[in-house]
């Protein structure tokens, strides 16, 4: 079974809107952690926000927001005012401690971001 | 700021030839992971170091991969023989196992013909 999912290949938004990007997970630990990464066509991975799953709080960083929903094991990131430059590959990603930390990616979402 | 450098950035090689791929991490980073990207299988996580002991490389095919920690400012990933499945972009990135996620490295294109 997929521990992390994103089930948009694809995403499409106008300059100036916000744009949410799914991501669900699957696990039986209490304690995890999940990040969002971009990854722009130059290729380097760029680390964005952090959910730990003790977190009460939504995660915010500047125009990224993580909607976290823990009964729904959801952690959708919530990017607002969309600029030109935030068309990239978008990967969820969770950390769980099985013994040792296991880092693991969901297969990302494309955002082109339409001027 | 501070960067995880990998060398090469690119590498074509013939199969069978053996690649050492390289990654200096971001000092005083004490995790290190090894991941390798298509198209068709996304990130896979090859091989994860703390403290230069490796904690997990189940997800690294043993028989032609190997990866190793000589010291705290090298990690050294090697395929030997190369096929042309192996042809991926290899990323590493280091941290602390921290809220603060993972700097990756610009990862090395390699292509083995």
């Amino acid at each position: 079974a997929q521990k992390i999912t994103q089930t948009q290949p694809g995403m499409f938004v106008q300059e100036k809107e916000a744009v949410t990007l799914d991501c669900t997970y699957d696990t039986s630990d209490q304690s995890y952690g999940l990040f969002w990464y971009k990854q722009p066509s130059s290729g380097e991975m760029i680390f964005l926000i952090y959910q730990g799953s003790y977190d009460e709080q939504n995660a915010t960083e500047g125009r990224y927001s993580l909607n976290f929903q823990k009964a729904r094991k959801s952690a959708n990131l919530v990017i607002s005012a969309s600029q030109l430059g935030d068309s990239a590959m978008y990967f969820c990603a969770m950390r769980e401690y099985t013994g040792t930390y296991k880092y693991i990616f969901g297969t990302g979402t494309r955002l082109k971001v339409l001027a | 700021d501070a960067r995880v450098t990998q060398t090469p950035r690119h590498k074509v090689t013939e199969m069978g030839q053996e690649v050492t791929m390289r990654c200096q991490p971001i000092l005083g980073h004490n995790t290190v992971f090894w991941y390798r990207q298509t198209m068709m299988q996304g990130l896979e996580l090859l091989a994860y170091f703390r403290n230069r002991a490796p904690l997990d490389d189940s997800g690294m095919p043993k028989d032609r991969f190997s990866a190793e920690m000589p010291d705290a400012t090298l990690a050294t990933l090697k395929i030997q023989p190369s096929e042309p499945r192996d042809s991926a972009v290899y990323f590493c990135a280091s941290g602390l196992d921290s809220n603060y996620g993972y700097t990756f490295g610009s990862g090395t294109r390699l292509t083995v013909v």
